[in-house]
């Protein structure tokens, strides 16, 4: 592994459905985020973490969560998925909270039908 | 409200200058950046503005000015890898980055 690593890369999705999207850094950022990208839309936070055991909710949050039991993992669940929430997902990490400078995964496709 | 504002798209040719503008409001300001997004991929860092002015990394510069809450990303000598899209963020009172929709930049031979 050699930065952050997303799973999976894509995934078609029944409303309703319960799904984890796994993310794993390898860098021991102490920060890490979930973004959403939507075509014509800016990147938006769903949620974030600042160090192992904290999390916070950003921007959009509604419908989403996460949890952050140690320094490298951060997955991102939708308790019962909608077709809104057809999305790129991107977890990002970086070294402090307070600067920008964004390591970002590939990336997530999820369709939700 | 917080507010990030640049093109939706730029054309350019190949071994020109291109230049991409962002303007801000934010609530708070604590500093620029600069991301390139290559189609179907994640962003990468492009470059970071804490103070006024010109901050060159290669044939990349980005300027700000928080008088203004403006800034803008340079590109020289453009080459066809460099079409992609662009995206400005800034970072509010809270740390968290703000971003703008992108600026899909497009480069013809």
């Amino acid at each position: 592994i050699a930065g952050i690593t997303q799973a999976p890369t894509s995934q078609i999705l029944a409303a309703g459905r319960r799904m984890t999207l796994r993310c794993t850094q390898d860098m021991r950022h102490n920060a890490m985020y979930w973004y959403r990208q939507d075509l014509g839309l800016g990147l938006r936070l769903i949620h974030y973490s600042n160090t192992a055991g904290t999390t916070g909710k950003g921007e959009v949050p509604d419908g989403y969560s996460v949890s952050r039991a140690n320094t490298d993992d951060f997955p991102l669940t939708l308790a019962s998925a909608v077709p809104s929430q057809t999305s790129v997902y991107f977890c990002a990490s970086s070294g402090a909270a307070d600067t920008g400078e964004l390591f970002f995964g590939e990336g997530s496709r999820l369709t939700v039908l | 409200g917080q507010n990030i504002d640049q093109p939706t798209e730029m054309t350019a040719t190949e071994g020109a200058i291109v230049q991409i503008n962002c303007t801000y409001q934010t609530s708070g300001f604590n500093g620029l950046f600069w991301y390139q997004q290559h189609a179907g991929e994640a962003p990468t860092f492009l470059s970071y503005n804490v103070l006024d002015g010109l901050e060159e990394k290669g044939r990349f510069s980005s300027f700000l000015s928080r008088s203004k809450g403006y800034s803008y990303l340079l590109l020289k000598e453009l080459q066809m890898k460099d079409s992609a899209s662009y995206l400005c963020a800034v970072g509010d009172s809270n740390y968290q980055l703000i971003w703008g929709a992108g600026t899909k930049l497009i480069i013809k031979p």
